[in-house]
């Protein structure tokens, strides 16, 4: 009965070898977030999707770009993963229509970097 | 600026213990959201309530209550009677109308129940 799911869930990457970190969604809710969450650290909101709009947080480094090519499916990828990018990686789905609505996220994709 | 503050780092209690934790937001906003969720050992951050700014009524849902102070900029939660299942991280979130509804975590509590 998983709605949102994320693969894989751990990942091991060497310094600056891309990654890409999948996440699906069987709600078909029109909005997908990727969150990062460093160790003991709240998530921060990296960039959204409404639908095939991007948006980018202002703090996000170039280095973290997405994709989403259809409404069930959305890619993070990490072009040169450097020693502060381990972190866990969370994906989270909404409806849009309704503002403030309730998250629902996957269980992450634990990033390591070695 | 922190807009949501969780004071307790961490909190440890005995089973059957009741714990509170603590939320403390702040927003210019006059509509907004306040969110939390629970983060078990498994990583899946779980929803537990939203509450709006309209709506000051407190809830009980189970062992589980939320007092939402306005006038404190609050928006504690309790567990009554704590299983070890309860263990988990706890984040408290809000949501403003100012910053398109997009959620601002706190730093989260770490609840541990020992049996």
């Amino acid at each position: 009965d998983a709605m949102v799911i994320q693969n894989p869930r751990y990942q091991v990457t060497q310094f600056g070898k891309p990654v890409t970190l999948s996440c699906s969604q069987t709600l078909n809710h029109n909005v997908m977030y990727w969150y990062q969450q460093k160790s003991s650290q709240a998530p921060k909101l990296l960039f959204h999707y409404y639908d095939k709009d991007f948006n980018n947080e202002a703090d996000t480094p170039d280095n973290f770009q997405s994709r989403r090519p259809n409404t069930s499916f959305c890619f993070l990828d990490i072009r040169s993963p450097g020693l502060g990018d381990a972190a866990m990686y969370l994906c989270a789905t909404s409806d849009g229509t309704l503002r403030a609505n309730v998250l629902t996220f996957g269980a992450g994709s634990r990033l390591t970097v070695l | 600026a922190q807009k949501v503050t969780q004071a307790q780092t961490e909190i440890s209690v005995v089973e059957k213990e009741d714990v509170t934790l603590d939320c403390v937001y702040e927003t210019r906003d006059t509509t907004y959201y306040l969110f939390w969720y629970k983060q078990p050992p498994s990583g899946e951050l779980v929803f537990l309530i939203r509450r709006n700014s309209f709506d000051e009524q407190n809830e009980i849902s189970g062992r589980y209550s939320w007092n939402f102070q306005k006038s404190t900029s609050s928006f504690n939660f309790t567990i009554t009677a704590s299983q070890v299942v309860d263990s988990a991280v706890y984040f408290c979130a809000l949501s403003e109308a100012l910053n398109d509804y997009k959620l601002s975590f706190g730093a989260g509590t770490t609840v541990t129940v020992r049996a």
